[in-house]
């Protein structure tokens, strides 16, 4: 099975401007969870979706938003950038909840 | 909060070595695993322990949970340069609620 992918691995962007990551699940998976890593925070749990439909939430602004695709294809969109939002941008996949999440390489953001 | 805690927060060993890193957490669990990160890159399975196991195997790592004192423990037996990573653990408390992360361990294994 082929993994998790995202997309752009690396992105570039100023203050203000928005961005939308991509990622595609393990094909069957059904669950995608987003996470942002940060040196100064760790590995901080953004959102969860699963057949469509968000199922948990992180505590981020709603700068911070996602949707998940009947293909179960998954974005999430940034809008307003701030330069505190520079992270790694992880995105997992998972049969289930709680179950083993399968990490895509993430999306490293920039923001100037 | 819920979040797991891992102990020490960074480790450094010579090749061939074990090194042993604990995480604590505060209320049931369901399940608990464990993941392995290289530097700046996605995160990598690494074992899964239900809360009625008390010990689990997979090559050369070892973890074992237990319940009562909330705490589970990583032993990565005769240490190797690849090992080199942060180990993070992460517990899932039931239902549909997401897995939480703990901030890991840096482990630094010398050659």
């Amino acid at each position: 099975k082929a993994g998790v992918t995202q997309t752009p691995r690396y992105l570039i962007k100023t203050r203000g401007q928005q961005v939308t990551l991509s990622c595609s699940p393990i094909s069957g998976h059904r669950s995608v969870s987003w996470y942002q890593q940060t040196p100064g925070q760790g590995l901080q749990f953004l959102f969860e979706y699963f057949s469509e439909t968000q199922r948990n939430k992180g505590n981020f602004p709603g700068r911070f938003s996602g949707r998940q695709f009947s293909n179960s294809r998954s974005e999430m969109n940034v809008s307003t950038l701030e330069l505190g939002d520079s992270a790694l941008y992880l995105c997992a996949s998972s049969s289930t909840s709680g179950e083993t999440q399968y990490f895509g390489p993430g999306t490293r953001l920039l923001v100037l | 909060s819920q979040q797991g805690e891992e102990d020490p927060q960074a480790l450094s060993i010579q090749e061939g070595e074990n090194a042993t890193m604990n995480c604590s957490y505060k209320t049931s669990i369901n399940n608990l695993q464990w993941y392995r990160q290289n530097s700046g890159r996605g995160l990598v399975h690494l074992i899964l322990i239900r809360s009625n196991e008390r010990e689990k195997h997979s090559g050369r790592l070892r973890v074992t949970l237990d319940t009562s004192k909330k705490s589970s423990s990583l032993l990565i037996t005769a240490s190797r340069a690849a090992d080199t990573a942060s180990y993070f653990c992460a517990t899932f408390h039931s239902g549909n609620t997401p897995l939480v992360f703990g901030k890991g361990t840096r482990l630094s294994v010398i050659a």
